[in-house]
């Protein structure tokens, strides 16, 4: 049974266009997280929500819009789609509540703008 | 603002002998927590081992150590009897409580040969 599941895997899509990832935890923890990791592997947090609330937006573009409709699930759009967007984006939550726990992972969805 | 570098892109180790990985992290803080995460070629992300800062006893997770110099800001990571299957991205990655995030190095590819 996946803990933290994204969807999808993969997605091509052309510049300009809109997209939208999903996710989902059944972990119960009441953090979930989009992280960015660009072609250097070097992994970026770009939001956090905290039992649905927005914690933190890492200086991201206004065209990524994420939404909680709920502690399990976070989803992340993507307007406007531009050719830097191409990364792979990794879903993950974690329980703040227990210090020192670790972050759950998703696969991850590999994005690639052409 | 906290910090994490890992200035080995990558190491290479023959299959049965030992490698470190090197992490080093910037933090005012005095309890924190630091974890090191493998990301095969798979791309999920998996935990290996984590240490709390208050914990002197450096931890271990049957063939993975870690070296927690907290004075120097140090964790770096020790594989002992290297597998093939142990190839893989290492990030090293920094949590403060209620910081709603995890900062990560940069990572370090590790080869094994065979």
């Amino acid at each position: 049974d996946t803990a933290v599941s994204q969807t999808p895997k993969y997605l091509v899509t052309q510049m300009g266009n809109d997209k939208s990832i999903k996710c989902e935890q059944n972990l119960g923890h009441d953090t979930m997280y989009w992280y960015k990791q660009d072609s250097k592997k070097f992994l970026k947090i770009m939001f956090s929500y905290n039992n649905k609330e927005l914690i933190i937006n890492e200086t991201v573009p206004n065209r990524f819009s994420p939404k909680s409709p709920d502690k399990a699930h976070l989803n992340l759009h993507i307007n406007s789609l531009e050719l830097g967007d191409s990364a792979v984006y990794f879903c993950a939550s974690s329980q703040e509540e227990a210090p020192g726990s670790e972050a759950f992972f998703g696969q991850g969805t590999r994005l690639t703008v052409v | 603002a906290q910090t994490v570098t890992q200035s080995q892109p990558e190491m290479s180790v023959q299959e049965a002998e030992t490698v470190t990985l090197s992490c080093t992290y910037d933090t005012s803080e005095s309890d924190y927590y630091l974890f090191w995460y493998k990301q095969p070629p798979s791309r999920q992300m998996i935990l290996v081992i984590r240490q709390e800062a208050y914990k002197q006893q450096n931890a271990t997770e049957n063939r993975f150590s870690v070296n927690f110099q907290k004075a120097a800001k140090s964790f770096s990571l020790k594989i002992s009897d290297s597998q093939l299957g142990d190839a893989a991205m290492y990030f090293c990655a920094y949590k403060y409580p209620g910081t709603y995030k995890y900062i990560f190095g940069t990572g370090t590819r590790l080869k094994v040969l065979a």
